[in-house]
Parts: structure tokens; C-alpha cells; sequence
């Protein structure tokens, strides 16, 4: 049985501060991670994939990946209000037939102004 | 663009009865995903299809759900007889050739009385 973990949190930060983001993951041989993003009500939005160990920058977002300690996070820079949502953790395989994504729980986020 | 596309966005229904949600994939999408979304368990991956053929039911509960893909750009999900316990917001998704990123419809809010 696959399983991601997140801590449900809720995590506040202050406007502003960095959110740090975890997840960790049971299968070795999981290649694809991802990062969603789920407004209340609303559906969950892709903000951010990685597929290498090391570090991913997308605008005030960094994924970062160790597939040897099979864990991956989310930071987010310079907090925003608007970044208070629940925070969805995905992993998957690679290439035809690994099309399943195990999704952690989420970890809800609360950015207080 | 436009996403994936689903209906009714609303449901409440008695229970016993059928319920019959409908997706249509992104254009040129041929990976259609149902999932359910509770508290309790998350997000859960009911059945995949890969070019109209259903790939994988493994996570379909139970013999009361039933999903169909006729076409491209059309499928359903249904419920019958319908339970209280089938009370969640079903999403559906799609995927094209971009590494296993999956794209979420708005959901179906579901309420079993």
C-alpha cells in the first residue's frame, strides 16, 4: 500500500515569513512529486511538479526533493493572505502505466496579515 | 482553454436513489481520472480510463458504482442505489502527455439524505 504522509496541520505563519511544507512518502520507486494547491471549496490546482533530487524554484515557490530519504517539501517565500489553503502532496511513478498519484491528506496552510 | 468540465457541480439526493455524474475531459486529454474527496480518507483514485478504455477500477468501492467513457470527450460516473456513506465531492481529471500532470474538473458535491 502506497502512502503519503503530511502533517494536517493547521500551520500559521505571519504575512510575509516562509511556509515550510512536508510530505513523506513509502514507495522507493515513486519518480514524479507534486505539489497541489486547494482552496476551500474549490478544486485542487497544480502549483509546482519535480522529478530530480535537489531544489525547484517557480516564482515564491521551491520544491525540494531527497529520494533517498523519500521525503519532499513546499517552501513558500514571502507568505501571502492568499496563500492560506491545504496544501496537497502527490506521488507517482514515470512513463506509460504509472499513471497513479497517491495524494497525502494535505497540510492546511493559514497565513495570518 | 477551457478545464475539465463537470455536472451537476450540486447534488442532493435521497437515499436509494440513482445518481449520474458527468465529465468532459481537455481536449485531447487521453487520461480521464474519477476521485472522491472526503475528511476522512482524502483524495481517492475511484477508476482510470487511457483512451476510452477503463484501466484500472481498483478503487471503485463497491458493485453500486459504475463508470463509463464513451468517447473522448465525454464520461460518467454513477451511483446506484445510492448511500449516505457516498457523500463527498467527486473530481474528475484529465491528463495528456505531460509527466503524469493531472488537471482537476471543479468536483460534484454530493449529499446522500
Amino acid at each position: 500500500q502506497k502512502e503519503v504522509e503530511q502533517n494536517s496541520g493547521p500551520l500559521s505563519v505571519p504575512e510575509g515569513a516562509i511556509a515550510s511544507l512536508n510530505c513523506t512518502y513509502s514507495d522507493r520507486v515513486s519518480q514524479s512529486f507534486f505539489w497541489y494547491r486547494q482552496y476551500s471549496g474549490k478544486s485542487p490546482e497544480l502549483i509546482m511538479s519535480i522529478y530530480s533530487n535537489g531544489d525547484k524554484e517557480d516564482g515564491r515557490f521551491t520544491a525540494q526533493l531527497n529520494k533517498a530519504s523519500q521525503y519532499v517539501s513546499l517552501l513558500i517565500r514571502d507568505s501571502q493572505p492568499s496563500d492560506s489553503a491545504t496544501y496537497l502532496c502527490a506521488v507517482g511513478g514515470l512513463g506509460a502505466g504509472s499513471y497513479q498519484l497517491t495524494f497525502g491528506k494535505g497540510t492546511k496552510l493559514s497565513v495570518i496579515p | 482553454d477551457a478545464g475539465v468540465i463537470q455536472s451537476p457541480r450540486h447534488e442532493v439526493t435521497e437515499m436509494g436513489q440513482e445518481v449520474t455524474l458527468r465529465c468532459k475531459p481537455i481536449s485531447g486529454h487521453n487520461s480521464l481520472f474519477w476521485y472522491r474527496q472526503t475528511m476522512m480518507r482524502g483524495l481517492e483514485l475511484l477508476i482510470y480510463f487511457n483512451n476510452n478504455v477503463p484501466i484500472d477500477d481498483s478503487g471503485m468501492p463497491e458493485d453500486r458504482f459504475s463508470a463509463k467513457m464513451p468517447n473522448a470527450s465525454f464520461s460518467t460516473l454513477k451511483i446506484q442505489p445510492s448511500e449516505p456513506r457516498d457523500s463527498a465531492v467527486y473530481f474528475c481529471a484529465s491528463s495528456g502527455t505531460v509527466r503524469n500532470t493531472i488537471y482537476f474538473g471543479e468536483g460534484s458535491w454530493l449529499t446522500v439524505v
